[in-house]
């Protein structure tokens, strides 16, 4: 079956460093995407990968590992307005979007 | 670049009613656009994608007849809720990508919806 497994809620502090994981097991890999969605809002596009290694952008980076079927956000200097929901999809076989069910990342001050 | 807008942002409407949520992308030409609807504290769940010209592809579960896609430029797609009833009460989501369904998705900023 197609299934992305990532943490329900993490707590980080101001300024810190956060890595959010995400396994997954899908039917076929073209990539992988992580959004950020704020309450009540829609996702807004992070990052997208297809092969392995990390991709940086500004204080995001993300990682992919295909042979393991892993995959990390990392967010760095992490700000308050960061607090969000960060959702992992990976696009299976059939170019269809495998939601994750998001993490909840609070940040405290 | 890369901007989606959803009208409107919020909805009321009274069981029985049809309700129309158009998607917009503003600043490129979406060849494919994507209805998801979310339940609090769930994640997306897809229910229609639709190529420019063409009738959409609804998922499994997800009733046509029910949630009328039309995707009639490259710039606007609308979801009309038919006889909306109150377990219809969500947040819709568009999306569009510039090529096809392996392209990113850029996201609307939803349309959340209450059937009284």
């Amino acid at each position: 079956g197609q299934n992305i497994d990532q943490p329900t809620e993490m707590t980080a502090t101001e300024g810190a460093i956060v890595q959010i994981n995400c396994t997954y097991q899908t039917s076929g890999f073209n990539g992988l995407f992580w959004y950020q969605q704020h309450a009540g809002e829609a996702p807004t596009f992070l990052s997208y990968n297809v092969l392995d290694g990390l991709e940086e952008k500004g204080r995001f980076s993300s990682f992919l590992s295909r042979s393991k079927g892993y995959s990390y956000l990392l967010l760095k200097e992490l700000q308050m307005k960061d607090s969000a929901s960060y959702l992992c999809a990976t696009m299976d076989s059939n170019y269809q979007l495998i939601w994750g069910a998001g993490t909840k990342l609070i940040i405290k001050p | 670049g890369a901007v989606v807008s959803q009208h409107p942002s919020w909805v009321i409407c009274k069981s029985g009613t049809s309700v129309k949520i158009e998607c917009r992308s503003l600043d490129f030409q979406a060849t494919t656009m994507f209805w998801y609807r979310q339940f609090p504290k769930q994640s997306l769940m897809l229910m229609a994608t639709s190529n420019e010209g063409s009738k959409a592809t609804y998922e499994q579960g997800v009733e046509k007849d029910k949630f009328l896609i039309n995707h009639a430029s490259l710039t606007l797609s609308t979801l009309t809720v038919t006889s909306a009833h109150p377990e219809d009460s969500s947040f819709y989501i568009c999306s569009a990508s510039r090529g096809r369904e392996w392209d990113t998705q850029y996201f609307g900023p939803g349309t959340r919806l209450t059937v009284l």
